[in-house]
């Protein structure tokens, strides 16, 4: 199964409030798990990746949460901001391919 | 900060025609790769070249697709005769390398393709 599962399609938070975005996969040979942030008009930017070897990642206000045995990870957004208001998509990487989940809209409310 | 370049932004263009999509990866990369987001659904991935010759392609990238790295700069996709259902946002990406911390797929702004 090549892919990528991610929920919830839309998410509308606070401002300074924390988002969360969740994925799940199957297939074991993935190896490398980006996430990538999408503003209309504009192609995808890488925000932040993962190994499947490190349980998470940290990065500012943006922290991967890696779990290898169930098979999922997320995105926690800390202290969201209007400006974080855009698509984000987890990702998985199958030899030279990414592999895109559907997105998640995100707004986050002034 | 290098980035990746798409030409052009927007592109229309009627149904049975040839299109070619051009895009400057950055330029120590070696790894170029085409993607497509038709409005509203994910990033799909379309081919991978490296080296000069296709790595990887999708079961989306048929004989009606073909890249090209003309010479040192430029990686093209040329659709050789548009359907209404090749109307999209086509994502051009590069790498430096696979497998290391040089691993990371750049995107370009993409090119919207419209076919009527």
């Amino acid at each position: 199964q090549q892919q990528v599962k991610q929920s919830p399609q839309s998410l509308i938070v606070q401002k300074g409030g924390i988002s969360i975005i969740n994925c799940a996969y199957e297939n074991t040979a993935f190896d490398y798990f980006p996430w990538y942030q999408q503003f209309p008009g504009k192609g995808p930017a890488l925000l932040i990746a993962i190994r499947p070897d490190v349980s998470e990642k940290k990065e500012g206000r943006f922290t991967i949460s890696f779990n290898k045995s169930a098979k999922q990870f997320s995105l926690h957004i800390m202290d969201s901001q209007p400006g974080d208001s855009a698509t984000y998509f987890c990702a998985a990487r199958l030899w030279d391919k990414i592999i895109f989940g559907k997105g998640t809209r995100l707004h986050i409310l002034p | 900060e290098p980035e990746v370049t798409q030409t052009p932004s927007h592109q229309v263009t009627q149904m049975g025609q040839e299109v070619i999509l051009r895009c400057v990866p950055i330029s120590n990369h070696l790894y170029f790769y085409w993607y497509r987001q038709i409005l509203g659904q994910k990033v799909e991935f379309l081919v991978s070249f490296y080296n000069n010759e296709i790595s990887e392609k999708s079961e989306i990238f048929d004989d009606q697709f073909s890249v090209e790295r003309p010479d040192g700069s430029n990686f093209t996709l040329k659709i050789r005769s548009t359907k209404l259902e090749d109307s999209a946002m086509y994502f051009c990406a590069s790498s430096e390398d696979y497998g290391t911390v040089q691993e990371t797929q750049y995107f370009g702004p993409g090119t919207r393709l419209l076919v009527l």
